[in-house]
């Protein structure tokens, strides 16, 4: 258990829809990433809190959002789902910026 | 800005041989390296990381990676191979205070 925790485990919705992945770190880390991993793309970065703050923005699209709450969890909004969206979504965590990070078990997105 | 490539999708491995999983590296200034390891539907672990030092870096699992800077270069080896260390491994960078960044992974297969 690497004390990161992700919920929901599984999410099945439409197209069109908009989802809320959410994330609690691990106790003491202030550092909070979200990747997709889709087959054929490998693990894209999507983005970084630090301390509340957005630090790092990679291939995110859009119509997805994300925010880092004054308790540290934070949340990524996926909205006007596609197809294409269907993915993994994994939060990880660490104590710092660039240091080692753990992961959720991830989010297992379905859009149908 | 930072990249990682592993130039191998998949490896294959008798057990009890030696294993190596290739992995080099572009990043401005000190780079922070790690290794991470993905079962089937779970999350990815951390098995090690190099951030100064020693350039033989001991992580979990009997696993090791050598930096090798010349060759940007962060191979990971094993010497001797269990058909348990069979799963998909991810290389990984940051630069100190920025986002990590993955590499597309390489599937290694350990043969009974």
């Amino acid at each position: 258990d690497s004390g990161v925790t992700q919920t929901p485990k599984h999410l099945i919705t439409a197209t069109g829809q908009r989802v809320t992945l959410r994330c609690s770190p691990r106790s003491g880390d202030l550092s909070v990433y979200w990747y997709q991993q889709s087959l054929d793309q490998g693990l894209q970065f999507l983005i970084q809190y630090y301390n509340g703050e957005e630090r790092a923005k990679g291939n995110i699209l859009e119509r997805f959002s994300a925010q880092q709450f004054p308790d540290l969890h934070s949340e990524l909004n996926l909205s006007s789902l596609e197809l294409g969206d269907s993915a993994l979504y994994f939060c990880a965590s660490s104590v710092w910026t660039g240091a080692e990070a753990f992961f959720g078990q991830g989010t297992r997105l379905t859009v149908v | 800005a930072q990249s990682v490539a592993q130039p191998e999708d998949q490896v294959n491995v008798a057990e009890g041989n030696p294993l190596t999983v290739k992995c080099t590296y572009s990043v401005s200034g000190n780079p922070y390296l790690f290794w991470y390891v993905q079962y089937p539907n779970r999350g990815l672990q951390f098995l090690l990381k190099y951030i100064t030092g020693d350039n033989l870096v001991k992580g979990s699992y009997g696993f090791e990676a050598e930096f090798n800077k010349s060759q940007t270069s962060f191979h990971l080896k094993k010497p001797s191979a269990l058909v348990s260390d069979s799963a998909l491994y991810f290389c990984a960078v940051s630069n100190r205070d920025d986002k990590i960044i993955f590499g597309k992974g390489t599937r290694l297969h350990i043969l009974p």
